[in-house]
């Protein structure tokens, strides 16, 4: 019940696309959805977060989607560039009542976007 | 501020042999996450420590792991009698408070390879 299930494995788009990324989550308790950005040789850094409150967030060509009742949501990134190319993994996690922060992961999706 | 730091950066250990971790918060920040990422896995929690005190071990295997924050100097994870299974990369986060925050910050990671 505490997974997260994140899809697809890998993604190639070309410069200027649509990238989009799925994450599905079992645990009803979780209520604070995160994604990170991993470089080669570099740890997670947190692109966007979203909260049940809402059904979409987004900052620049990044978006969250979220949808309560399918318990999934997902990341799209507008216009990408090739500096975008990296691992995005999904997290989830409880950040409410005496709650702290232990994330559960998703497995990652490698995007390389081609020139 | 340097950021969450963690060294060695690469570790070669010998089947048998242990392994020690260090990871040094960024500064004011007294919580810290260790993490595991095993080859095209998401990361998976370990433990979570506030100084001098282990919160939430969970996700430590039961033998031959332990890890420590002690009052002075950075977090430890240490490993006992290392097993090829144990090559990941391992990754410690820091926050300033007990809550997920945006101040939460993962390092770059040490990655350990038994041969």
């Amino acid at each position: 019940q505490q997974q997260v299930k994140q899809s697809p494995q890998s993604l190639i788009v070309q410069k200027g696309g649509i990238s989009i990324i799925n994450c599905a989550y079992e645990n009803t308790a979780f209520d604070y959805f995160p994604w990170y950005q991993q470089f080669p040789g570099k740890g997670p850094a947190l692109l966007i977060a979203i909260r049940p409150d809402v059904s979409e967030k987004k900052e620049g060509r990044f978006t969250i989607s979220f949808n309560k009742s399918a318990k999934q949501f997902s990341l799209h990134i507008m216009d990408s560039q090739p500096g975008d190319s990296a691992t995005y993994f999904c997290a989830a996690t409880t950040a409410g009542g005496t709650s702290y922060g232990k994330l559960t992961f998703g497995q990652g999706t490698i995007l390389t976007v081609h020139p | 501020n340097a950021g969450v730091m963690q060294n060695p950066r690469h570790l070669v250990r010998r089947r048998g042999q242990e392994a020690r971790l260090r990871c040094s918060p960024m500064k004011g920040h007294s919580h810290v996450y260790w993490y595991r990422q095993l080859p095209e896995e998401g990361l998976k929690f370990m433990v979570y420590l506030q100084k001098e005190n282990i919160i939430d071990e969970s996700g430590m295997p039961k033998e031959r792991f332990s890890a420590e924050f002690p009052k002075e100097g950075p977090s430890i994870l240490r490993i006992q009698q290392v097993v090829r299974g144990d090559s990941a990369a391992y990754f410690c986060a820091s926050s300033p408070d007990r809550k997920l925050s945006y101040g939460y910050t993962f390092g770059s990671g040490t990655r350990l390879t038994v041969v």
